[in-house]
């Protein structure tokens, strides 16, 4: 059983619509979850973390966790086409180690 | 200079080379860490290195040796490589790993292709 489990798309949305994008994950003791976006050619960067149960909101992302169904999501309400991108779910049970999904690529139409 | 940097961004090299790839970190953070990134598959940990000590070898081949002078500087140098180490690799930091925020700044990467 894969750590973080991603679906890896492509998923397509037309601009202006919500992006829906979904991680599981199979540690209990996880603690903090980030989400990353990563261009093609570029190194991945932090755009969301979250660790309490609910939602999350930063701009037009949010961030939504559920420890007991072991599921953590992020929204990108007004899809724009600079969206377009993989975006990695992260888990860590704290210290050094970060688990990383393989990755969700978007592709936002205009 | 600010953020992560690494060098060189792009590294070809035959199976009996000998290179290294460097990577320094401009935040005053104390965490580095060395990924691979291969197509379509999850980053992979290869090493940790807290106060430039050795924290994590995540069962990486022997022909993968890391090496960690100081907080800024982490070096990964490569000998004997096989044609599937071709790869992204990247270069990240963070604060000290303690607490609960454990985000990573990552440098542009190298890619390597070993022919």
């Amino acid at each position: 059983q894969k750590e973080v489990e991603q679906n890896s798309g492509p998923l397509s949305v037309p601009e202006g619509a919500i992006a829906s994008l979904n991680c599981t994950y199979s540690d209990r003791g996880s603690q903090s979850f980030f989400w990353y976006r990563q261009y093609s050619g570029k190194s991945p960067e932090l755009i969301m973390f979250i660790y309490s149960n609910g939602d999350k909101e930063d701009g037009r992302f949010t961030a939504q966790l559920n420890k007991a169904s072991q599921y953590v999501s992020l929204l990108i309400r007004d899809s724009q086409p600079s969206d377009s991108a993989t975006y990695l779910c992260a888990v860590s049970t704290g210290g050094f180690k970060t688990i990383f999904g393989a990755g969700t690529r978007l592709f936002v139409k205009a | 200079e600010t953020g992560v940097t690494q060098t060189p961004r792009h590294l070809v090299m035959g199976m009996t080379n000998k290179k290294s790839l460097k990577c320094e970190q401009h935040l005053g953070h104390n965490a580095m860490y060395w990924y691979k990134q291969s197509a379509k598959k999850p980053l992979e940990l290869m090493f940790v290195y807290n106060f430039k000590e050795q924290t994590e070898n995540n069962s990486v081949p022997s022909r993968f040796s890391p090496e960690c002078p100081n907080s800024s500087h982490l070096f990964l140098h490569l000998h004997t490589l096989q044609p599937e180490d071709s790869a992204l690799y990247l270069c990240a930091s963070h604060g000290d790993g303690t607490g609960l925020y454990n985000e990573q700044f990552f440098g542009p990467g190298t890619r390597l292709t070993v022919l």
